[in-house]
């Protein structure tokens, strides 16, 4: 299995507060993503990276800020949080583009 | 723009019996397609993925064909067993960075 892991796997906050999902990979991979899954509409591309300091928006990045400041680590960031990001966050790896993507074991979080 | 298709679930299959998920998809480019596969409470896996026309992908039991023709990528497996229980998600890939999904097909085999 590819090297992923995701931090915190589990987490309850409150609307309007910030918060902050880590990703980290051991693999040294280029490419980091970072997709939300909701019922009905499979996995959806919030934000990408492509190298250190090097990052793009997705399809659903309203609301959302990344950063990657290392090659391992892909921080994904709700400036202030609202209960539609209520979501399983995954974050994903690969090689290359069009490349097969690794994915890591998935943060909830809950927006009360 | 890029997207993919994939029958409605939930599926409620008998342990032995012959599943296929369909998918469709279209796409812009040339694409690559892919099946992921997520067990309950995990991750996504890349369960297989085929990357030109006639191409088969294979994986524990699991097989799709790149059809260009008809734009599709349908999985099947000939005999099911009570751990294929899961959410099949199929996909596809262009020539950039994105992976377009389906909505998922959740798939329960009963024993």
């Amino acid at each position: 299995d590819a090297g992923i892991t995701q931090s915190p796997r589990h987490k309850v906050t409150e609307t309007g507060t910030p918060v902050t999902l880590r990703c980290h990979q051991t693999e040294n991979h280029r490419y980091m993503y970072w997709y939300r899954q909701d019922p009905g509409h499979g996995l959806r591309l919030i934000h990408y990276s492509y190298g250190v300091k090097d990052t793009d928006k997705g399809e659903v990045s309203d609301g959302y800020s990344v950063s990657r400041s290392k090659t391992e680590d892909f921080l994904l960031t709700l400036e202030s949080a609202t209960s539609s990001q209520t979501s399983v966050y995954f974050c994903a790896i690969s090689e290359a583009v069009g490349d097969t993507q690794y994915f890591g074991p998935g943060t909830r979080l809950l927006v009360l | 723009g890029d997207s993919v298709t994939q029958m409605e679930g939930p599926v409620t299959l008998s342990e032995e019996a012959c599943l296929t998920i369909n998918c469709t998809y279209t796409a812009t480019g040339y694409p690559s397609l892919f099946w992921y596969v997520q067990y309950p409470g995990e991750g996504l896996q890349l369960l297989l993925k085929a990357t030109k026309a006639d191409d088969k992908g294979s994986n524990k039991g699991f097989e799709a064909t790149y059809r260009k023709e008809t734009t599709s990528f349908h999985l099947e497996k000939g005999s099911v067993q009570v751990s294929d229980s899961a959410v099949y998600f199929c996909a596809l890939s262009v020539s950039d960075y994105k992976l377009s999904f389906g909505a998922g097909t959740t798939v329960t085999v009963r024993a």
